[in-house]
Formats: structure tokens, sequence, C-alpha cells
């Protein structure tokens, strides 16, 4: 069964502290990795989009990395903003056979707080 | 500006009573698709549209339907709502259904049916 699991549910850090948020995945057959960003109550914004060749991804102070082998990706964020509060969503695609279309299996999120 | 825009963004709504909630995007994407959110669980995508006129069932399609008449246009409607459809739902379009094409998301539509 295809699935996005991601850690920590949800996590507090001081602003200008980094962070790090985890995904793993069973997704098969793998086409992409994505990484989005939820404010309260708003809709999800891309941050990064990965290949199966892709092992890192800049977007600013956010670094995606894709361990394509282990089935892992990691989002982390350096020098929070209180800005940076919000849930970050792992995304995984799936390859369809029929067409070469793409099918998204979203992780449940982690919920990020950033304290002044 | 490039948007995908939704309405209305809070609905409560009695069981039973018809509702539509409208979704529209001004990028010309032929993919358009509705995912509802629920707490600790990931977006789950209830129906998608390839194109006008072109539509197929997500993993939870039971109890809505779409239409597709319009390319910008990609209303949600439920029939007879009911309290287990209360949820945060999302429209969002891409360009394809490619691979690798980005998606983009409406504001949300929060819907409480009691």
């Amino acid at each position: 069964k295809n699935q996005v699991e991601q850690s920590p549910q949800s996590l507090i850090i001081l602003e200008g502290k980094n962070c790090t948020l985890q995904c793993n995945y069973t997704v098969s057959p793998f086409s992409n990795l994505r990484w989005y960003k939820q404010d309260t109550g708003r809709g999800p914004v891309s941050l990064t989009i990965m290949t199966f060749s892709e092992n890192t991804k800049s977007n600013g102070r956010y670094t995606a990395t894709l361990d394509a082998d282990t089935k892992q990706s990691s989002l982390h964020i350096t020098a929070s903003q209180l800005s940076d509060s919000a849930s970050y969503i792992c995304v995984v695609s799936a390859k369809e056979f029929s067409g070469g279309y793409n099918k998204l299996i979203f992780g449940a999120g982690t919920r990020l707080a950033v304290h002044p | 500006e490039a948007q995908v825009t939704q309405n209305p963004r809070y609905l409560i709504t009695v069981t039973g009573k018809k509702l539509t909630v409208t979704c529209s995007q001004n990028m010309n994407h032929e993919y358009m698709s509705w995912y509802r959110q629920d707490p600790g669980l990931g977006l789950r995508q209830i129906y998608y549209s390839m194109n006008v006129e072109v539509t197929d069932k997500g993993d939870v399609p039971e109890g809505y339907k779409v239409s597709r008449k319009e390319k910008r246009n990609f209303p949600l409607i439920l029939e007879s709502p009911s309290p287990n459809q209360t949820s945060l739902y999302f429209c969002a379009s891409s360009l394809t259904r490619g691979m690798n094409t980005e998606a983009f998301f409406g504001q949300g539509t929060r819907l409480t049916v009691v």
C-alpha cells in the first residue's frame, strides 16, 4: 500500500534555531517527492520538487534531501523565523502506468511552531 | 495574479441540504482536482478532471459530484450532505497531470454539516 509517514507530528523551536523534519515513504513506482508549506487556514504552497536522481534541493532557508534507496526525505529549515510556523507536508508522486500520469500521496504533515 | 479561487471559505449547513463549492483557476490548466483534509490524515483526493467534460473518481468519491463544463471552473457538489462530510476542502489545478507538474491549491473551504 502506498503510504507517506512524517515525523514528528508537531515541533516547537525557538526563533533563529534550525530544525529537520522527516518523511518516510513506501510508494511505488516512485516519480518525485514534494514538500509543501501550509499556513493555518490556507492551501498548501510548494517548496521543492525532487526527482529520483536529485539528492538535495534548496529554496532559500529550506533544504530538502532525498535518499531514494532508503525511501527517506528530510526538510531542513535554517535560522527559523516566526513566519515559518506552519504545517509542512511531504507528498510523494507515484507513476501510473496508463499515460505517464502521476498520483499524489500526501503525508499527514508536521506542525511547526516557532516561538520568539 | 495566477491563482485558484474557492468559494465560500466557510460554510455551515444542515444534513441533507444540497450545496455547491465553487473552484476557479486563471492559469488555463487542464487538470483540476478536489481534496479533503481531515485531522491526522493527509489530503485525500475526491474527484479529478483531466479536461473539459472529463472527470473521474479519486480515493473518496462517495457522496460527492463534480462537473467540468468550462476549463477554468470545477465545482464540487454535495447532493445530500452528512456530518461525516464535515472537513476542510481544497481545490487544486496543474497544467497537466504530468509527472513533474506543479500543483496549485486554493485557499480552502471549511465545511461543517450539522
